[in-house]
């Protein structure tokens, strides 16, 4: 089955530096990438949808320069956070959608921040 | 705006229970709607997917099934085991996933 990866899996950082995490499609190629991050015990909640070769559009209330997402190629989409605060701290998780088929969307692992 | 809810939001049963999680929506142009298992600090696994045109489907000991008219789908759980202790999550989708509330569940041995 199709499988997307997430880099890395968790990641502690001092407030006001910036983190990267991968999106990564292992055996198909992803047009569409979709960011999410959830609070603890909350449902996920979308950021932003990627788009290979072009710029990603974001839900409202998310904010551009903060969170940005680059999708350089049909496998790998990132999304880095700058200038890290602690409110930042969540679980972020990677979808993506593949070229040819259905709506599905597959799941990353997820990647925990935890900015101190 | 698509809204997704699912009651209850927690659930604490005796093993060997069969059970039954709710998932309600707001906008029935759905294209499909899937069910996922998310154990603590980790993704999301994909249980059962309803095509839009599908009223139900079966994996196991899971069943799931959707109606569209009313804006409610189910999960059915039969002779629940402590491994299945997680937090159960509906999404719908359109061009894009709406995902409820959840559902933490508890089997206890």
């Amino acid at each position: 089955g199709a499988v997307v990866s997430q880099h890395p899996s968790w990641v502690i950082c001092k407030s006001g530096t910036s983190v990267k995490i991968e999106c990564r499609s292992l055996d198909f190629q992803a047009t569409t990438m979709f960011w999410y991050r959830q609070f603890p015990k909350q449902s996920l909640m979308l950021m932003a949808t990627s788009n290979e070769g072009s710029k990603a559009t974001y839900e409202q209330g998310v904010e551009k320069d903060k969170f940005l997402i680059n999708h350089a190629s049909l496998t790998l989409s990132t999304l880095t956070v700058t200038s890290a605060h602690p409110e930042d701290s969540s679980f972020y998780i990677c979808s993506a959608r593949e070229v040819m088929g259905t709506d599905t969307q597959y799941f990353g692992p997820g990647t925990r921040l935890t900015v101190l | 705006k698509q809204e997704v809810t699912q009651i209850p939001a927690a659930l604490s049963v005796p093993e060997g229970e069969n059970l039954v999680l709710n998932c309600s929506f707001t906008d029935s142009a759905i294209y499909n709607l899937q069910w996922f298992r998310q154990d603590p600090g980790k993704g999301l696994t994909s249980l059962l997917l309803i095509q839009s045109s599908q009223r139900e489907q079966t994996s196991g000991r899971l069943n799931a099934s959707l109606d569209k008219s009313s804006g409610r789908s189910t999960l059915y759980i039969a002779a629940s085991q402590p491994g299945d202790s997680a937090t159960y999550l509906c999404a719908l989708t359109g061009n894009q996933f709406y995902f409820g509330t959840g559902t933490s569940l508890t089997v206890i041995p």
